[in-house]
């Protein structure tokens, strides 16, 4: 979805940096999620957030931190990377209202590779 | 939430009609049934959503037995730019919604 873009699209890095993947969106959402994806195997949650003031832990949140600095802006951080952190990770937003289930929307990924 | 399962790949031709079929026999009262398409390196797209019956947008249909144990995504007339994996989710639509994505189906259109 063009109206979720992260930033940057591609990052290598080494074991023990700290790395930020961005996210800002221009759909008005107040939900954002992170998501990472492994080679052939689904997407598995990280964190997500309701709103700036809500941030909760999703499947896999060992290892990264989030901050929501607005409604728009939704950042991950790997305070200290590991090579096992290496993969395509996502972030997606949906909005709350409206009934039944909301689509979530997503950016085009953020490949990271660490060595 | 409950557990999907379904095909791990299939191949069409192109041209044809393809029906992808995801069983969830522990679905819920309140869940909706969600299939996402994902081409190599973007990320999913939401493309049809059901609760029951039968919906039809201009991608695809999705058709829901009464006891909505299982789905089926239809995608009429296929090409190659249909490839791509499909997955089916089911959730929950109280809450936070969380949805779950497992392996898919990896569809591939052969010319």
């Amino acid at each position: 979805d063009a109206d979720v873009t992260q930033t940057p699209r591609n990052r290598i890095t080494k074991t023990g940096k700290r790395i930020m993947l961005e996210c800002s969106q221009t759909k008005g959402h107040d939900r954002m999620y992170w998501y990472r994806q492994d080679p052939g195997l689904g997407l598995r949650l990280i964190y997500y957030s309701f709103d700036v003031k809500d941030i909760n832990k999703g499947e896999i949140s060992d290892g990264y931190s989030v901050s929501r600095q607005a409604q728009a802006k939704f950042s991950l951080s790997l305070e200290s990377a590991i090579p096992n952190q290496t993969a395509l990770y996502f972030c997606a937003t949906s909005d709350s209202t409206g009934t039944g289930i909301q689509p979530q929307h997503f950016g085009d990924g953020t490949r990271l590779s660490i060595l | 939430l409950a557990k999907t399962t379904q095909p791990i790949s299939m191949d069409s031709y192109e041209g044809q009609e393809v029906n992808i079929t995801c069983s969830h026999n522990n679905i819920a009262t309140n869940d909706y049934i969600t299939w996402y398409q994902q081409f190599p390196s973007q990320g999913p797209r939401f493309i049809i959503q059901g609760y029951k019956t039968k919906v039809t947008n201009e991608v695809a249909s999705l058709f829901i037995p009464a006891d909505r144990k299982s789905s089926t995504l239809s995608l009429p007339r296929v090409s190659l730019s249909d490839t791509a994996v499909y997955y089916c989710l089911v959730t929950y639509s109280g809450g936070y919604q969380k949805v779950t994505f497992g392996t898919g189906t990896k569809l591939q259109v052969i010319p």
